[in-house]
């Protein structure tokens, strides 16, 4: 399976400011993804980080609040832009891990505040 | 469309008592799915999977199986511990329109009391 970090793993920001999280994979991964988990809830697809070329949003979320890059097979980048207080979540991001059956591996999550 | 349904919570249980968490899904083709987990502090790890009708998938004392005809994927457990208090995410990978594209219940809080 594969390793997953990122950073930072906890923030407090001020509204209207904008922050980018870094995931890092220990090896290639295929597919990596952005997810959103808000407190006490369940995850909710930002967007799948495609390398070499721009993400594919889901619905509700745009390039505009979220850019994201992947320059390569094992690093992407999540950028929440303009934060409010409805922004404060978990940040998570995952990657396929080298099978084809379909599961996810995640990252610990990057636990953002905004005040 | 997809989406997959789980019993709400929190459970609350005695340790070694008996554990259900029930999960029905919804979707077109033969998806692939999931049991994750997530404890106190932390991000989600897999517990267990099936990617097929009929298929079992059990770690660390869970089982789970995969049940077409009731579009089913309950997770079982015969003697809960304090550690296993954590919330319990259901969910699946659709065989079509985005395969890795992982589709989450809502969660399943368990608490496990000594």
């Amino acid at each position: 399976s594969a390793v997953i970090s990122q950073k930072p793993s906890r923030d407090i920001c001020q509204r209207g400011t904008s922050l980018t999280i870094q995931c890092q994979v220990d090896s290639q991964v295929t597919m990596m993804f952005w997810y959103r988990q808000q407190p006490g809830q369940s995850l909710t697809l930002i967007a799948t980080a495609n390398q070499g070329s721009e993400a594919t949003y889901e619905s509700g979320f745009v390039i505009d609040k979220f850019p994201i890059s992947r320059p390569n097979l094992t690093f992407s980048t999540l950028t929440v832009s303009n934060m409010s207080p409805e922004d404060s979540s978990i940040y998570l991001c995952s990657g396929t891990g080298g099978t084809n059956t379909g599961e996810l591996f995640f990252g610990e999550g990057s636990r953002l505040t905004v005040l | 469309g997809n989406s997959v349904t789980q019993m709400e919570g929190p459970v609350t249980l005695s340790e070694e008592a008996f554990l259900t968490i029930n999960c029905t899904y919804t979707a077109t083709g033969y998806p692939s799915l999931f049991w994750y987990v997530q404890y106190p502090g932390e991000g989600l790890q897999l517990l267990l999977k099936a990617t097929k009708a009929d298929d079992k998938g059990s770690n660390k004392g869970f089982e789970a199986t995969y049940r077409k005809e009731t579009t089913s994927f309950h997770l079982e457990k015969g003697s809960v511990q304090v550690s296993d208090s954590a919330v319990y995410f259901c969910a699946l990978s659709p065989f079509s329109g985005g395969y890795n594209k992982l589709i989450f219940g809502a969660g399943t809080r368990l608490a496990v009391h000594p």
